[in-house]
C-alpha cells in the first residue's frame, strides 16, 4: 500500500525557516516524480513544487520561487521542502503528492502537515 | 499558464438525485496522444484530496461507477448519477497538460440538502 507521511510543520515567525519531510513507502520511490501542493485555511489547492525522480528537473510556482528548495533522497525514500523567508500567506497545509506512472496526475497524496506563520 | 474555471462553486443536492460539475480550461487539454490531461479530485471533510477521475474519463481504483468524467478540449464535466451522503466534499479539476505548473479549479463544494 502506498503511503506518504508528511512531517515538520509547526508555528514559525515571519521571516523564519522550516523544513518539511515526506516519508514514502509501498512503492519504488526512486521511480516517480513528486510534488508539493498546499492549501491555505478555507482555500483551494495550490501546486507549489515538482521534482523529477532523479532530481534533474525541478519546477517551483512563481508564488514561492526563490524562497523554497525541493529535494529528495531516494536512498531514504524521502522528499523534502525547505522553506525560507516565510510570510503569513504561506500559512497552509502542505501535501506531498506522487505522480502516476500512467499520466501527469497525482494518484496518491499524504495527509498533510500544517505550517502556521505568525508572530 | 493554463487557468481552470469550475462551476458552480456550491452545489446542494438531494440524496439520490444526479449532480454535475463543469470545468473549463483556458487552453485545450487534448494531448496529441488522444487523451485529455484533465483530472478530478475529491477532498472529503477533514481529509486530503483523493483521485477520482484521470485523463478525462477514467475512474481511479475503488471509485464507484456512479462517478463519470467527460468532455474534451476545454470543456469537461464530472457527473454523479445518484448522490450519496458520502459524496459530500469539495471537488477540484486539475490540468496536467502543460505542467508543471499544474493548475486547479477553484473547487466545487457539494452538500446534501
Amino acid at each position: 500500500e502506498v503511503q506518504l507521511v508528511e512531517s515538520g510543520g509547526g508555528l514559525v515567525q515571519p521571516g523564519g525557516s522550516l523544513r518539511l519531510s515526506c516519508a514514502a513507502s509501498g512503492f519504488t520511490f526512486s521511480s516517480y516524480s513528486m510534488n508539493w501542493v498546499r492549501q491555505a485555511p478555507g482555500k483551494g489547492l495550490e501546486w507549489i513544487s515538482y521534482i523529477s525522480k532523479t532530481s534533474s528537473n525541478i519546477y517551483d510556482a512563481d508564488s514561492v520561487k526563490g524562497r523554497i528548495t525541493v529535494s529528495r533522497d531516494n536512498a531514504k525514500n524521502s522528499l523534502y521542502l525547505q522553506m525560507n523567508s516565510l510570510r503569513a500567506e504561506d500559512t497552509a497545509v502542505y501535501y506531498c503528492a506522487k505522480i502516476s506512472s500512467w499520466g501527469n496526475y497525482f494518484d496518491h497524496w499524504g495527509q498533510g502537515t500544517l505550517v502556521t506563520v505568525s508572530s | 499558464d493554463i487557468v481552470m474555471t469550475q462551476s458552480p462553486l456550491s452545489l446542494p443536492v438531494t440524496p439520490g438525485e444526479p449532480a454535475s460539475i463543469s470545468c473549463r480550461s483556458s487552453q485545450s487539454l487534448l494531448h496529441s496522444n488522444g487523451y485529455n490531461f484533465l483530472d478530478w479530485y475529491l477532498q472529503k471533510p477533514g481529509q486530503s484530496p483523493q483521485l477520482l477521475i484521470y485523463l478525462g474519463s477514467n475512474r481511479a481504483s475503488g471509485v464507484p461507477d456512479r462517478f463519470s468524467g467527460g468532455g474534451s478540449g476545454t470543456d469537461f464535466t464530472l457527473k454523479i448519477s445518484r448522490v450519496e451522503a458520502e459524496d459530500v466534499g469539495v471537488y477540484y479539476c486539475m490540468q496536467g497538460l502543460e505542467a508543471p505548473p499544474y493548475s486547479f479549479g477553484q473547487g466545487t463544494r457539494l452538500e446534501i440538502k
